[in-house]
């Protein structure tokens, strides 16, 4: 159970190019969804909170027109990089918790995707 | 805020032998610490948590934590390395805060040597 099936694994597009990643949890229901960047061989940086059917909150020096997310349902939220730059290449990763857990309760993480912005 | 400090960078063992990767946290309340793994190019994968109940976590693959207040610590034991298990550890504190916001270690590469 609490499988997050994220998508697409990767993607390399021109410069200029919008790119959406979505994310989904396959066997619960979440109402929170969480986005996170990670560069090659470092941890990972929560970007933003993903809300259903609620903007979403972003951490400080998050560009939000620059990333625009949407949790339109209670299984799925988007992560859209706009007008990508080669700056923006990164690894992309989601998580979700499930609507019936208590707080602390772990996160459950998506297989993150690969962005490469040539 | 909550803080977590994973002390070692890399680790290097050899197959058969303990694995021990430190994680040092602070924190005003008691909190919550989760254990997970990250193999190359994939998502994470919870290894064990610790939620206020026994000290001595167990986890999947035969990994467990011990939290030790005193020492606001929850290091990452196992007793016996196995080439599979050479990944990313990341050891996580659970914020107190209205999302229970994840505040990640620096993460230890572990290299398992047949």
């Amino acid at each position: 159970g609490a499988v997050v099936s994220q998508h697409p694994s990767w993607v390399i597009c021109k410069s200029g190019t919008s790119v959406k990643i979505e994310c989904r949890s396959l066997d619960f229901q979440a109402t929170t969804m969480f986005w996170y960047r990670q560069f090659p061989k470092q941890s990972l940086m929560l970007m933003a909170t993903s809300n259903e059917g609620s903007k979403a909150t972003y951490e400080q020096g998050v560009e939000k027109d620059k990333f625009l997310i949407n949790h339109a349902s209670l299984t799925l939220s988007t992560l859209t990089v706009t007008s990508a730059h080669p700056e923006d290449s990164s690894f992309y990763i989601c998580s979700a918790r499930d609507r019936r857990d208590y707080s602390n309760q772990p996160q459950h993480f998506g297989d993150g995707t690969r962005l490469s912005i040539l | 805020a909550q803080s977590v400090t994973q002390l070692d960078s890399h680790v290097s063992v050899s197959e058969g032998t303990p694995v021990l990767l430190r994680c040092n946290y602070s924190s005003s309340y008691s909190p919550s610490l989760f254990w997970y793994v990250q193999h190359p190019n994939k998502g994470l994968q919870l290894l064990l948590k610790y939620t206020s109940a026994a000290t001595l976590v167990k986890g999947i693959n035969g990994f467990e934590a011990e939290f030790k207040k005193s020492e606001t610590s929850f290091h990452l034991t196992k007793p016996s390395a196995h080439m599979s298990d050479a990944a990313e550890y990341f050891c996580v504190v659970s914020e107190f805060d209205r999302y229970s916001t994840l505040t990640f270690g620096k993460g230890t590469m572990l290299l398992v040597s047949p």
